[in-house]
């Protein structure tokens, strides 16, 4: 158990719906980091929150978004959902940056 | 461009041998390099990590090396165990403090 929770674990919806993923970091983590794992492109870095601020973006479209609370617990948004938006999506987080990133379990979405 | 590979999608190795995991990568300006371990239906877990200043670093049955002259990683796994088996990643991490993960490689423990 890394300590990082992640919630729902399973998600099915359907194209044009929008869904939230939350995630809890580890108990005095800063930083949160949202990554998107398809079979055909792996596991791919989506966007960092770092106290509460944005630090840096990745792969993100523009239909997705994400904040991290004061309570540095994070939300991904994501809307106008396409099938191809099926994927297992990880939440982890770190102390700092440029740290050991502990894993959440993963929210896995469904888009039918 | 940058990017970070495995050189085989799969490893096959009979219990009790070591394993030898390749990556290679291409971002000169890396300098902080993990190796994840990710079994079914998990998300991936921590195994090793090194910074570019250090081209060896050692943990419990498992050593990473790193050779920045060909930009080449590995992860060793000594005596490898049935729990060992799972898809293996090698990530990178710039200044600009994103993690590139490689395609990852599939670790089959023969019994």
């Amino acid at each position: 158990d890394s300590g990082v929770t992640q919630t729902p674990k399973h998600l099915i919806t359907a194209t044009g719906q929008r869904v939230t993923l939350r995630c809890s970091p580890r108990s005095g983590d800063l930083s949160v980091y949202w990554y998107q794992q398809s079979l055909d492109q792996g596991l791919q870095f989506l966007i960092q929150y770092y106290n509460g601020e944005e630090r840096a973006k990745g792969n993100i479209l523009e239909r997705f978004s994400a904040q991290q609370f004061p309570d540095l617990h994070s939300e991904l948004n994501l809307s106008s959902l396409e099938l191809g938006d099926s994927a297992l999506y990880f939440c982890a987080s770190s102390a700092f940056m440029n740290n050991e990133q502990f894993f959440g379990p993963g929210t896995r979405l469904t888009v039918l | 461009g940058e990017s970070v590979g495995l050189h085989l999608p799969t490893l096959s190795v009979q219990e009790g041998d070591n394993s030898i995991i390749n990556c290679a990568y291409s971002n000169s300006a890396s300098d902080y390099f993990i190796w994840y371990k990710q079994e079914s239906g998990k998300g991936p877990q921590f195994i090793i990590d090194i910074r570019s200043n250090m081209d060896k670093r050692q943990g419990q049955r498992v050593t990473v090396l790193l050779n920045k002259t060909v930009k080449h990683l590995s992860l060793q796994i000594a005596a490898t165990q049935p729990g060992d088996s799972a898809v293996y990643f090698c990530a990178e991490n710039s200044n600009d403090y994103k993690l590139s993960f490689g395609a990852g490689t599939t670790v089959t423990v023969r019994a």
